[in-house]
C-alpha cells in the first residue's frame, strides 16, 4: 500500500486477555518499529527489526509482550495477560533504512489498546 | 543508551516566531529528526540534521550542534495549525530511534 497499515485501529479488551496488533509496512522498507504512547506522553520505544538482523527487543516492558515480523513484510506484535498499565496506542512505523535515506520514520494512525 | 530533553510545554502567538530546544546524551549518533503530531493523529517528519549547522525547510528551520549535544527547532510565522507536539528523536549508530517526550506547542490568536 501507499503508507503503514496498522490493524485493529481500535481494540478493547478485558485484563487478563491476550491480544494481537499487526503493521503492514511499506513495501521495500527494511527497518520497522513499534513505539507505545500512553495519552499526553511521547513515544515509548518497543522493538526494532532491520533487515534479517535480530531484531532490538531492548525496549519490551516485560516477558508478556512479544513481535515476530514475517521477513521485510508484516509484524505482528503480541501482548500476552493483558494489564490496565497496557492500555496505549501502539504506533508502528517504517524506513527505507540508511545508506542514501534520511531515514526518516513513516507512521501508521496506531492501534489504540483498551484494557478494562 | 540515550537520554533526550525537550520542554514540555511552549505557548507563542500567532505570526511569531518561537524556537523548541532538544538536548541529548547518546552512546552512538547518526542523525536527528524532529517530527510533528496534531492530537489523535499520527507523526509527520518534518527535519533531519546529521552534520552541524541550520537547516531550512521553508518556515521550519532546524538546528544542530553535535559537540554539545543541543538542536532546535525553529518556526516562523506561525500559524494557528501549528499547533501541535513537536518530537525530538535521535537515531544511534545501529539505526534505532529514540524520542524525547515531545513539546507541547500552543499557537494563541
Amino acid at each position: 500500500g501507499a503508507g503503514v497499515s496498522q490493524s485493529p485501529s481500535n481494540k478493547v479488551t478485558e485484563k487478563g486477555k491476550d491480544v494481537e496488533l499487526r503493521c503492514d509496512p511499506i513495501s521495500g522498507h527494511t527497518a520497522l518499529y513499534w513505539y507505545r504512547q500512553r495519552l499526553g506522553q511521547g513515544l515509548e520505544f518497543l522493538i526494532y527489526f532491520q533487515g534479517n538482523s535480530a531484531p532490538d527487543k531492548s525496549g519490551l516492558p516485560s516477558d508478556r509482550f512479544s513481535a515476530e515480523r514475517t521477513g521485510e513484510s508484516v509484524s505482528t506484535l503480541t501482548i500476552q495477560r493483558t494489564q490496565q498499565e497496557d492500555s496505549a496506542v501502539y504506533l508502528c512505523a517504517s524506513s527505507p533504512g540508511q545508506g542514501r535515506n534520511t531515514g526518516e520514520l513513516f507512521f501508521g494512525e496506531g492501534s489504540r489498546l483498551t484494557v478494562l | 543508551g540515550q537520554n533526550i530533553d525537550q520542554p514540555t510545554e511552549m505557548t507563542a502567538t500567532e505570526g511569531a516566531i518561537v524556537q523548541i530546544n532538544c538536548t541529548y546524551q547518546t552512546s552512538g549518533f547518526n542523525g536527528l529528526f524532529w517530527y510533528q503530531q496534531h492530537a489523535g493523529e499520527a507523526p509527520t517528519f518534518l527535519s533531519y540534521n546529521v552534520l552541524d549547522g541550520l537547516e531550512e525547510k521553508g518556515r521550519f528551520s532546524s538546528f544542530l550542534s553535535r559537540s554539545k549535544g543541543y538542536s532546535y527547532l525553529l518556526l516562523k510565522e506561525l500559524q494557528m495549525k501549528d499547533s501541535a507536539s513537536y518530537l525530538c528523536a535521535v537515531r544511534g549508530r545501529a539505526g534505532k530511534s529514540t524520542f524525547g517526550d515531545g513539546t507541547t506547542l500552543t499557537v494563541k490568536p
